[in-house]
């Protein structure tokens, strides 16, 4: 299909092991972003990408989290030494330009949890 | 600090009755508002959004208000059915279009 796609869609790993969350846009959207929701709770801004730069990092919870995008499409989330906390379901969205008024389009994120 | 709320974590209404969600926010800058639609295991789908230079919009069965004054808006679902059982969020725009969330409402819509 032509929506974003997200991969794995399930990851379970050991505390202090690193993960890599894989993000594929809609082909031209320009705009990127990542959110986390944990359970109960709602969905929390991470990391803006306008092409292949982040202007946003704000929402980034530690050094331990990093992301990257390349050719203007895939995104990677990378999360080192995964602590129990960052247990949740991370989402990737994207919009043709990062305007305010563009709704976002999602995928189905990808459910980690840490052992 | 929770900048947009959604203050009710769960609605149950009867099939064909009205349901309406309710959403406030803290930040008078905010000026575009989405909701979205999220069923278990899926992403978040936009269903529909106002300008903060309307009181209204509507999309079918699916209508936002916005109270400016009062920092509130309300999703109205008319009439409501079995397929709109579902999580919704209420959300808010900011720069590059960043949205910050609200909690979450789950509705029930019993036949």
């Amino acid at each position: 299909g032509a929506g974003v796609s997200q991969s794995p869609s399930n990851k379970v790993t050991e505390k202090g092991k690193d993960v890599e969350l894989r993000c594929d846009p809609i082909s031209g959207h320009t705009a990127l972003y990542w959110y986390r929701q944990r359970l109960g709770q709602g969905l929390e801004f991470l990391i803006y990408f306008q092409g292949n730069s982040a202007p946003d990092k704000s929402g980034l919870p530690s050094d331990r989290f990093s992301a990257e995008r390349t050719g203007e499409s895939v995104s990677t989330l990378t999360i080192q030494r995964t602590q129990q906390e960052d247990s949740a379901v991370y989402l990737c969205a994207s919009s043709p330009q990062g305007a305010d008024n563009q709704p976002q389009h999602f995928g189905d994120g990808t459910r980690l949890s840490i052992l | 600090d929770q900048q947009v709320k959604q203050n009710s974590p769960s609605l149950s209404v009867q099939e064909g009755r009205i349901s309406i969600l309710n959403c406030d926010y803290t930040n008078s800058m905010f000026d575009y508002f989405l909701w979205y639609k999220k069923y278990p295991a899926e992403g978040p789908t936009f269903l529909i959004s106002i300008s903060s230079i309307k009181d209204k919009n509507e999309d079918g069965r699916f209508t936002v208000f916005l109270n400016k004054s009062a920092k509130h808006l309300s999703l109205h679902i008319v009439p409501s059915q079995p397929g709109d059982s579902a999580v919704y969020f209420c959300a808010a725009s900011e720069q590059w279009g960043k949205l910050i969330f609200g909690q979450g409402t789950e509705l029930s819509v019993k036949p």
